[in-house]
């Protein structure tokens, strides 16, 4: 059974970093592409990034380029998404999400990450 | 980036009955490859999206074929029959023709 359970969310002031996690399991880890999407407070689905299988292709939304760094560690079967200058539009539940071909087709739980002073 | 543009909004339905959910892309997301990588996800109240449809008509494994899946180019639409109460939530249409990935805005599934 493909399972897929992010950590590491929490309430961080603005400008503060935090670093979520995603550990995967039932699955190859290392043969899938991999994705954090979020979702604000009653809001819909936003796709924030995308790394390959063995790391080589990684994509980024526009509104978190150079302020998000997503990762992985095969080894671990786990998945990151380091958060940097964070701000309050970034306050959103995350879900870590397996990519079939351009589809996502397991997500985790989600992680809620809340961004206020 | 393409624009994915969902109605109704919301819908309200007997169970037993039969809806109808638009998908509308404000480009082709026919791939160079030649797939049309357009999927539709329902997330269920207080929980996590999951898969319908990908590839704009096939099910994802454990769907039931009460659900359907059409169009092409830029227009497309789910079709649920036989409603049931399982099936309410909020469903989204995604893209994953190109990068940055799209969604919907959702179209909330009520029952009657």
């Amino acid at each position: 059974e493909v399972q897929l359970v992010e950590s590491g969310g929490g309430l961080v002031q603005p400008g503060r970093s935090l670093k979520l996690s995603c550990l995967a399991s039932g699955f190859t880890f290392s043969n899938y592409g991999m994705n954090w999407i979020r979702q604000a407070p009653g809001k819909g689905l936003e796709w924030v990034a995308s790394i390959s299988s063995s790391s080589s292709y990684i994509y980024y939304a526009d509104t978190v380029k150079g302020r998000f760094t997503i990762s992985r560690d095969n080894a671990k079967n786990t998945l990151y998404l380091q958060m940097t200058s964070l701000r309050s539009e970034d306050t959103a539940l995350y879900y870590c999400a397996r990519q079939g071909t351009r589809i996502f087709d397991y997500w985790g739980q989600g992680v809620m990450v809340t961004v206020s002073s | 980036d393409v624009v994915m543009t969902q109605t109704p909004v919301s819908l309200s339905v007997s169970l037993g009955g039969q809806v109808s959910i638009s998908c509308r892309s404000s480009q082709s997301l026919v791939h160079n490859n030649g797939n049309t990588y357009l999927s539709w996800y329902l997330q269920k109240p207080g929980q996590s999206p999951q898969l319908l449809i990908y590839k704009v008509s096939n099910r994802f494994s454990g769907i039931s074929d009460r659900f359907s899946g059409s169009g092409s180019g830029t227009d497309f639409t789910l079709k649920i029959s036989r409603v049931e109460p399982d099936d309410l939530g909020v469903y989204y249409c995604g893209q994953g023709t190109q990068y940055p990935f799209t969604f919907g805005s959702g179209t909330k599934l009520e029952i009657k």
